[in-house]
């Protein structure tokens, strides 16, 4: 399967716990995507990448987010001291951009977080 | 007032109807338009984009007014398989910044 992966792809923890969620984007794309969606509601955007940079992050993205692409390939998306309000699935989406056009984001197939 | 709104739905229209869905977008730097179809708990995927001059994929129809900010998917002859979220979306450029629908759920009666 060469389409973007997300591991895990369940992710249970208590309140206050550290999780990390991976992302492995389509190996040719250079742009890579971090979005959270809870019910009801459509994806909304968290931090963006174009290769390793790291170039827009939205403000719902709080101190306790963070992320990275070390070598422009894969992703990791961190939460610290996590709360009940970031239960939601993660979604990640890639795409192969070579100008300054939008381009089809593919996605992953989400991790999906509860936090009790 | 949210970037892009859409009406949550649900429509609920018999097989061989055609329904159709409006989003407005409020961003009047938006450049350009996408409509996502998202499965119940699965991914959204690109169904198609949205052209100034309207665009049509076989049963899909889509349609961009930037006088009034909003664009239009039309489906016809509906299939059950069409059943899902309908997620609208805009794109304002600079860093790739997208924005999505609350999306617009379509159930399929047979």
């Amino acid at each position: 399967d060469t389409g973007v992966s997300q591991n895990p792809r369940h992710k249970i923890t208590k309140r206050g716990q550290n999780v990390t969620f991976r992302c492995d984007p389509i190996s040719e794309h250079n742009r890579l995507y971090w979005y959270r969606q809870t019910l009801g509601q459509g994806p909304e955007f968290l931090t963006y990448f174009q290769n390793e940079a790291q170039l827009e992050k939205s403000r719902l993205l709080s101190d306790r987010f963070s992320a990275e692409r070390p070598k422009g390939s894969f992703s990791t998306l961190e939460i610290q001291r996590t709360e009940q309000g970031d239960s939601a699935m993660y979604l990640c989406a890639s795409s192969l951009s070579l100008a300054a056009s939008y381009n089809e984001q593919f996605f992953g197939p989400g991790t999906r977080l509860t936090v009790l | 007032r949210k970037e892009v709104e859409q009406d949550p739905g649900p429509f609920n229209v018999p097989e061989g109807a055609t329904v159709a869905f409006n989003c407005t977008y409020s961003n009047s730097a938006s450049q350009s338009f996408f409509w996502y179809r998202q499965d119940c708990r699965k991914e959204p995927k690109l169904l198609m984009s949205v052209y100034s001059s309207g665009n049509e994929d076989g049963r899909f129809t889509a349609q961009l007014n930037r006088a009034s900010q909003y664009i239009s998917l039309l489906i016809r002859d509906s299939k059950l398989s069409d059943s899902a979220t309908y997620l609208c979306v805009s794109n304002s450029g600079g860093y790739q910044k997208v924005t999505f629908g609350t999306g617009t759920k379509l159930q399929v009666i047979p």
